[in-house]
């Protein structure tokens, strides 16, 4: 399994700020994503975020933002730009070790914006 | 592309009651197929898994069976507890993790 450290765990910012949410992994794992959960919702795939190189966004979500960055294979960061009452959710912090494997999942990050 | 259809919830039990949550996927290959659990506020942590055709997957008393011909993993509890009180998602990696709709539980003492 991985144990993952993921802060902050909730916050309420103010439209038209920024938010910069971080994710800790206690070992080195191969796949890390970043996943949007609305309230009662499933889980919606934002990126994957690819250590030393550009993030790979799903359909719907740029990088302009929400850039990523991954300098190594224990950490990644998500930045909610310009956050407007839309982005209201939880955002949740995903690794895997590649292939047909389990994920495990971070305790996300609530946010409200006002 | 790969999918997961899971039972609409919610859904709301009896402390003591037989729990079924039905799940069904369309892949090509041979996925590996999980249950998740989410806990009110938390993460999604994993419950149990199954990698090939007829493992069954178990833990904290839950079950599921791997049915490639019907292709399903189906949730199944014998006696559920207010502590399983949570949301409940199917999900399936094909090089690709994809997520059920997820099926609220609410088991009332």
């Amino acid at each position: 399994s991985a144990v993952i450290s993921q802060k902050p765990s909730r916050d309420i910012c103010q439209r038209g700020t920024s938010l910069t949410i971080q994710c800790q992994v206690d070992s080195q794992v191969t796949m890390m994503f970043w996943y949007r959960q609305q309230p009662g919702q499933s889980l919606t795939l934002i990126a994957t975020a690819n250590q030393g190189s550009e993030a790979t966004y799903e359909s719907g979500f740029v990088i302009d933002k929400f850039p990523i960055s991954r300098p190594n294979l224990t950490f990644s960061t998500l930045t909610v730009s310009n956050m407007s009452p839309e982005d209201s959710s939880i955002y949740l912090c995903s690794v895997s070790r590649g292939g047909n494997t389990e994920a495990f999942f971070g305790q996300g990050t609530r946010l409200t914006v006002v | 592309g790969d999918s997961v259809t899971q039972m609409e919830g919610p859904v709301t039990l009896s402390e003591e009651a037989f729990l079924t949550i039905n799940c069904t996927y369309t892949a090509t290959g041979y996925p590996s197929l999980f249950w998740y659990v989410q806990y009110p506020g938390e993460g999604l942590q994993l419950l149990l898994k199954a990698t090939k055709a007829d493992d069954k997957g178990s833990n904290k008393g839950f079950e599921a069976t791997y049915r490639k011909e019907t292709t399903s993993f189906h949730l199944e509890k014998g006696s559920v507890q207010v502590s399983d009180s949570a949301v409940y998602f199917c999900a399936l990696n094909n090089n690709d993790m994809r997520f059920g709709a997820g099926t609220r539980l609410t088991v009332k003492p």
